[in-house]
């Protein structure tokens, strides 16, 4: 089975923190995703990367970086915590199966931030 | 921006009843994929048709592509306690760096006991 699993499910923080999301896959994947999801909006997506070291905005990058150091691993950071940064955070890999994408989803970390 | 739009947005039914979930776009897609979400939880893929026309089972769950590959259905018989969730849809393309999939808001389906 593919896992991806996010090290946090629950996070608490203040504003100004630097915040550090972590999601690993075991998979090979090359590609991993970043998202946000918060009611009515849907998920909205952050950041991907295609590769390691590679990394593209998605719809809505602004307050956000990202690390992929590894094939693996991708990291998702915020600078300076805000309270509107308080969200469900859900990563995902994905592969190329046949023409289609299939996203893999980690169970999400709901982030506070007070 | 491409765009999937689902309806209905939330659906409460009884335990036992019927129910069909729609997924549309102006946009084609390659292929098209169906996630349950329950709270607290990421999406979990359900089933990914690619097809047009294309119609899969999964026990009680029937997914339908649409012939011209704009749109999706989601139909659930005698529904249970157990489909409660948030269903969402999301369309892939084709072609050379294509990573992404476009989702849409998500139905969220309440079964009644």
């Amino acid at each position: 089975d593919v896992k991806v699993t996010q090290s946090s499910r629950y996070l608490v923080k203040r504003t100004g923190e630097k915040v550090f999301l972590e999601c690993v896959q075991d998979m090979d994947h090359e590609n991993m995703f970043w998202y946000r999801q918060d009611p009515g909006l849907g998920l909205r997506l952050i950041y991907f990367s295609y590769d390691v070291k590679m990394k593209e905005k998605g719809d809505i990058p602004e307050g956000y970086s990202v690390s992929r150091e590894k094939k693996e691993r991708f990291s998702l950071i915020l600078e300076s915590a805000s309270t509107n940064q308080t969200s469900m955070y859900l990563c995902a890999s994905s592969f190329r199966r046949g023409g289609s994408t299939i996203q893999y989803f980690g169970a999400g970390t709901r982030l506070s931030v007070l | 921006t491409q765009l999937l739009e689902q309806s209905p947005q939330f659906l409460s039914i009884q335990e036992g009843e019927n129910l069909t979930v729609y997924c549309n776009s102006s946009s084609v897609f390659s292929s098209l994929q169906w996630y349950r979400q329950e709270p607290g939880e990421g999406p979990v893929l359900l089933v990914t048709v690619v097809t047009g026309g294309e119609v899969k089972k999964l026990k009680r769950l029937t997914f339908q592509f649409g012939d011209a590959r704009k749109d999706s259905s989601l139909h659930i018989t005698a529904a249970q306690p157990g489909d409660t969730g948030l269903y969402l849809c999301a369309g892939g393309y084709s072609g050379a760096g294509s990573y992404q999939l476009t989702f849409g808001k998500g139905t969220k389906l309440s079964v009644i006991p």
